[in-house]
């Protein structure tokens, strides 16, 4: 999975803490995607990004939870005050375009603990 | 709500052999479809995708194949090999009000046995 970078690879998190995982997308992508995968599930949705602006959050949960891709960096998400249940595996797509015919290319997660 | 169902949660086939592995989907509203490939500690990676205008689309040994009636895609793996030996995601793409959103099934693990 060369291009997309995810850092960190884990991250280790008390109740109340707060947790940011960065993604860098292939070069020339401009467009970002991040997916949660709780244990024993598929990936969902939660966020699509292209620069400066959210096109699509349907998938966030509506409290601590934010996401951004500014125009110079990486794309963060950010997890306010982080509980028991936001342990899960976090990943970060990007694509050159939006469209069906520009599959979305995936890092390899964040894994984030919460003790 | 399980808009994208892989109901086999692994496969198990021997080497040389055909893996056949299933997907079911109830949003008529899916347009794009693709299969993912993931190995334990990395993240999915694309392996092949067929648009709802057709029903069939066959890239190597991989061959997908959609059924819009019957709301089902399949991925075939001929000749399968140890190291297809992987979790599988089938996805899906509405063309409503953007492309971002990939809906994925719960995923198949398929080995493959040398």
């Amino acid at each position: 999975n060369a291009g997309v970078m995810q850092n960190p690879r884990h991250l280790v998190r008390r109740r109340g803490q707060e947790a940011r995982l960065r993604c860098s997308p292939m070069k020339g992508h401009s467009h970002v995607y991040w997916y949660r995968q709780l244990p024993e599930e598929g990936l969902k949705f939660m966020v699509y990004l292209q620069k400066e602006n959210i096109i699509d959050e349907s998938g966030m949960p509506k409290e601590r939870f934010s996401a951004e891709f500014p125009k110079e960096g990486p794309s963060i998400l950010r997890i306010q005050q982080v509980v028991r249940g936001d342990s899960a595996a976090y990943f970060c797509a990007s694509s050159p375009g939006q469209g069906a015919g520009q599959p979305q290319h995936f890092g390899d997660g964040t894994r984030l603990s919460i003790l | 709500d399980q808009q994208v169902k892989q109901n086999s949660p692994s496969l198990s086939v021997q080497e040389g052999r055909i893996s056949i592995l299933n997907c079911d989907y109830t949003n008529s509203m899916f347009d794009y479809f693709l299969w993912y490939k993931k190995y334990p500690a990395e993240g999915p990676t694309f392996l092949i995708s067929i648009s709802s205008i057709k029903d069939k689309n066959e890239d190597g040994r991989f061959t997908v194949f959609l059924n819009k009636s019957a709301k089902h895609l399949s991925l075939h793996i001929v000749p399968s090999q140890p190291g297809d030996s992987a979790v599988y995601f089938c996805a899906a793409i509405s063309g409503g009000t953007s492309y971002g959103k990939l809906t994925f099934g719960q995923g198949t693990i398929l080995t493959v046995h040398p």
